[in-house]
């Protein structure tokens, strides 16, 4: 089964402006990891958070972790237009070897 | 410099043929994985090999079969091509068994 489901699908904002996206996952993890993918590109590696982390920062990203709730949240601050990108989260399912992405979010940073 | 890379980007074949897709990555990963992205843009794990050998075959159709010359290479052939193959195929890696992946440029196959 799926484990990683973002929300919203699509969101639009002003640069400047915060995004917030959401994933929820269904099993045991061992990590979770957020990645970006710009149109036509491969994924980037943007942060991992560990089940035993409840929040870490890199640079104007904050992502929260909650294992009771099996849910994640990616924050991107002061938003520019090249974040414009699909963002995935991805989990490892307690399992080795082995990740699964969520449908992604599509962030449109209009300037 | 090129992590990882993947040779064609482009693919646009008809159904039955075969075909090839090709992985390098030069960061000195153990693990590298085959990933297929459908039109919806769902990612979904097909292959991880660790050291050339096969580790997950994400129920995939034998009409792929993956190989691992070595721990840089990891290619992808395709048998028999079908219209429900046409996707983008990413090539990934990573220093171990958990943790971060990178993605090489992706190749999109267009079966007609």
């Amino acid at each position: 089964s799926q484990q990683g489901e973002e929300d919203p699908q699509a969101l639009s904002i002003q640069e400047g402006e915060n995004a917030t996206m959401n994933c929820s996952y269904k099993t045991s993890i061992n990590n979770l990891q957020w990645y970006r993918q710009n149109s036509g590109r491969g994924l980037v590696h943007l942060i991992l958070i560990r089940s035993n982390e409840r929040e870490k920062h890199s640079g104007r990203l904050r992502v929260t972790l909650d294992t009771s709730k099996k849910s994640s949240s990616l924050l991107i601050t002061a938003s520019r237009a090249a974040d414009t990108a699909s963002y995935f989260c991805a989990t490892d399912g307690g399992s080795n070897y082995k990740l699964t992405f969520g449908k992604g979010t599509l962030l449109t940073v209009n300037p | 410099d090129t992590a990882v890379s993947q040779t064609p980007k482009y693919l646009v074949t008809q159904m039955g043929n075969d075909k090839s897709i090709k992985c390098e990555q030069n960061l000195g990963h153990d693990t590298m994985y085959w990933y297929k992205q459908d039109s919806k843009k769902f990612l979904k794990i097909m292959f991880s090999y660790n050291n050339k050998e096969l580790i997950i075959n994400e129920t995939v159709p034998n009409r792929f079969s993956p190989k691992s010359p070595d721990k840089a290479h990891l290619n992808l052939h395709i048998n028999s091509l079908e219209l429900g193959d046409s996707a983008v195929y990413f090539c990934a890696s990573s220093p171990g068994q958990v943790g971060e992946q990178y993605f090489g440029p992706g190749t999109r196959l267009t079966v007609t």
